[in-house]
């Protein structure tokens, strides 16, 4: 079956290290997102890329980074520069073009002590 | 700017009835527009989705959402709720942004469903 699978599920850090997240799909699709989502707040675009080896910033992209280096993966690392990062990230994917159905991973909870 | 608002963080209904999630955006032309739920823990299912022609749109689960270009809503609706129903629901515009398939969100709306 094809999906987007995001690991790990829960991931624990201590304050200044840096942390990747990691975001797998399979459907062949260009385009991929990070989003971050908080309490009552909905989900923020943290990067995006339409193509491998670009990407661009989101809404929110301070204290965040990513490569785009295979069309099947788009890791997110969470830099010690993030002032806030414990929430939960939601990877997605879609096909070029606006409106087009973005696909979402299930998200890993990052929780940084 | 372009927003998106839902307008009640939570609801709650009993099993059986009807149900209706309100939705706004702000933007200047009609966008694309989507509904989609999540589960607790988990990612986002797409219900439905709206692009132009016919205002009343079917989705997935018996869902269906009114367009109304006057009101700039577009509301979710669902005759009678399942216990599974349960979830968050967010309502999505993607407006015309040059070439890149921009989301935006709103802050989503809770359902507690009563048995």
């Amino acid at each position: 079956d094809g999906g987007i699978t995001q690991s790990p599920k829960y991931l624990f850090r201590k304050e200044g290290q840096n942390v990747t997240l990691s975001c797998e799909q399979n459907l062949n699709h260009d385009a991929m997102y990070w989003y971050r989502q908080d309490p009552g707040q909905g989900l923020r675009l943290i990067y995006y890329s339409q193509i491998v080896n670009d990407f661009q910033k989101g809404d929110i992209a301070e204290g965040y980074s990513v490569s785009r280096e295979k069309k099947e993966s788009f890791p997110l690392t969470v830099t010690s520069a993030q002032k806030n990062p414990t929430a939960f990230y939601l990877c997605a994917s879609s096909v070029p073009g606006q409106g087009a159905e973005q696909y979402f991973g299930p998200g890993t909870r990052l929780t940084v002590t | 700017a372009q927003s998106v608002t839902q307008p009640d963080i939570h609801i709650t209904v009993s099993e059986g009835a009807s149900l209706e999630l309100r939705c706004n955006y702000s933007y200047g032309a009609t966008p694309y527009l989507f509904w989609y739920v999540q589960s607790p823990g988990q990612g986002l299912q797409l219900l439905l989705k709206y692009f132009s022609g016919d205002t009343l749109v079917q989705g997935i689960k018996g869902f269906e959402a009114e367009f109304k270009r006057s009101q700039s809503s577009f509301n979710l609706r669902k005759p009678s709720v399942h216990w599974s129903d349960a979830a968050e629901y967010f309502c999505a515009v993607a407006p015309f942004s040059g070439g890149y398939n921009k989301l935006i969100f709103g802050a989503g709306t809770r359902l507690a469903v009563h048995p």
